[in-house]
């Protein structure tokens, strides 16, 4: 079946400490979303592509990084330049059409330690 | 300004009531689409249902309908005859013209259903 694949589910991160966010889909979809959660609240874009080797900042970009070398791959980095990383963090992409929703993947629960 | 508003942080329903989840927008545009998410305790999206601003028919998928009111910029998501699988967070979400497909979000409404 084809999805979108977020690992790992929990990632613990020490103060000061880079870590990566892994985000595999196997739909074929061109554009792919990073997204964070934060408790009760709605989600907030932090980063977006849309085509291989070419990618955007969303409304929260500041500490975070992205790379899409390949279609199926849009891996995060959350670097310590982020003061406040605690959250959980979703993975989604795109068909192409209007009337489309996202397909995301299960998330990633990352807390700082 | 708030795009995306929707004024029930939480809500509790009897199981088998029919719930109606509120939603209003504020956009510009004349084409648009409006979308409702469905996220389990577990953590995951799951899309539930779509309205195009050019919709004549309101959108329906099985229990889930959306009462669309273009004049009032509401999108209000009902679920009939509610089951206890429906408990969740649920988000309304706005996708405008060239916005390179990128979704605004509620801040989302916690259903539980009561047995």
């Amino acid at each position: 079946d084809g999805g979108i694949t977020q690992s790992p589910k929990y990632l613990f991160r020490k103060e000061g400490q880079n870590v990566t966010l892994s985000c595999e889909q196997n739909l074929n979809h061109d554009a792919m979303y990073w997204y964070r959660q934060d408790p009760g609240q709605g989600l907030r874009l932090i980063y977006y592509s849309q085509i291989v080797n070419d990618f955007q900042k969303g409304d929260i970009a500041e500490g975070y990084s992205v790379s899409r070398e390949k279609k199926e791959s849009f891996p995060l980095t959350v670097t310590s330049a982020q003061k406040n990383p605690t959250a959980f963090y979703l993975c989604a992409s795109i068909a192409p059409g209007w009337n489309y929703g996202y397909t995301f993947g299960s998330g990633t629960r990352l807390t700082v330690v | 300004a708030q795009k995306i508003t929707q004024t029930q942080p939480g809500m509790f329903v009897q199981e088998k009531e029919a719930v109606t989840l509120d939603c209003t927008y504020d956009t510009s545009d004349q084409s648009y689409g409006l979308f409702w998410y469905k996220q389990p305790s577990s953590g995951e999206m799951i899309f539930l249902i779509y309205q195009g601003s050019y919709d004549e028919q309101n959108a329906t998928e099985g229990r889930y309908s959306l009462n669309f009111q273009k004049a009032r910029k509401s999108a209000n998501l009902v679920i009939s005859a509610s089951q206890l699988g429906d408990s969740a967070m649920y988000f309304c979400a706005m996708r405008e013209t060239d916005s390179n497909y990128q979704l605004i979000w509620g801040a989302g409404t916690k259903l539980i259903i009561k047995p």
